[in-house]
């Protein structure tokens, strides 16, 4: 079946830094949607993205679906410990049905 | 609050138990999902309703099952249960408009219910 991985699976870093997570999957998506989920809290929508070579900006974060639909990636431009916690990819299939596939998720730890 | 309901928050319980996870979608929503969440881990898809009726199976077991009733709020219940089906166990929905090749949809996830099973 359709698998999603991303990485890394977690990663620390000091408030200022950059950061990006990578989203990989074994099909060809026709979407990727891509989900915060807080400490404690449950996974809530950012974005989507449905074009080949799509690049969507919010604020500090900079979303891309790569050319052939099979990998996308987030950027956190200048973290702030807001922005802790773990990111997770979603990969859309058209088909008979319209789940989404959860990637692995990033793990985000910020720190003053 | 995202307007997806989900009851119990917290349930504890013990193996070979059975209980029954609530789940009331946003208003307007038609499709349903459940999703199981390992301490730490990722988010497993179990199972999909719209309108009333099954539209994807993933990795659920048969001890478990689900459904989705008129006024489409659902249930997912887990039965004989054991130390592994400890979890949060999620819900979601979406608008799911279109036919069933209409793609993924954006879901919005309700708080979850935390099941201890000891």
């Amino acid at each position: 079946g359709q698998q999603v991985m991303q990485i890394p699976q977690y990663q620390h870093v000091q408030e200022g830094e950059d950061f990006t997570t990578y989203c990989n999957s074994s099909t060809t998506l026709s979407n990727i949607q891509w989900y915060k989920q807080r400490p404690g809290g449950h996974p809530v929508f950012l974005i989507q993205l449905v074009k080949s070579g799509e690049v969507k900006k919010q604020k500090r974060l900079t979303f891309q679906f790569g050319e052939a639909k099979k990998n996308s990636s987030l950027h956190i431009t200048a973290t702030q410990t807001t922005d802790v916690g773990t990111y997770f990819c979603a990969g859309g299939n058209t088909g008979t049905a319209s789940k989404l596939t959860f990637g692995t998720g990033t793990r985000l730890q910020v720190t003053l | 609050d995202s307007g997806v309901t989900q009851t119990p928050k917290h349930l504890i319980t013990a193996t070979g138990q059975r209980v029954t996870l609530r789940c009331s979608p946003r208003s307007g929503d038609l499709s349903v999902y459940w999703y199981q969440q390992s301490l730490d881990q990722g988010l497993q898809f179990l199972i999909q309703y719209y309108n009333g009726e099954e539209r994807a199976k993933g990795n659920i077991l048969e001890r478990f099952s689900a459904q989705q009733f008129p006024d489409l709020h659902s249930e997912l219940n887990l039965s004989s249960l054991e130390l592994g089906d400890s979890a949060l166990y999620f819900c979601a929905s979406s608008v799911a408009l279109g036919g069933r090749n209409s793609g993924a949809n954006v879901l919005t996830f309700g708080a979850g219910s935390r099941l201890t099973v000891l």
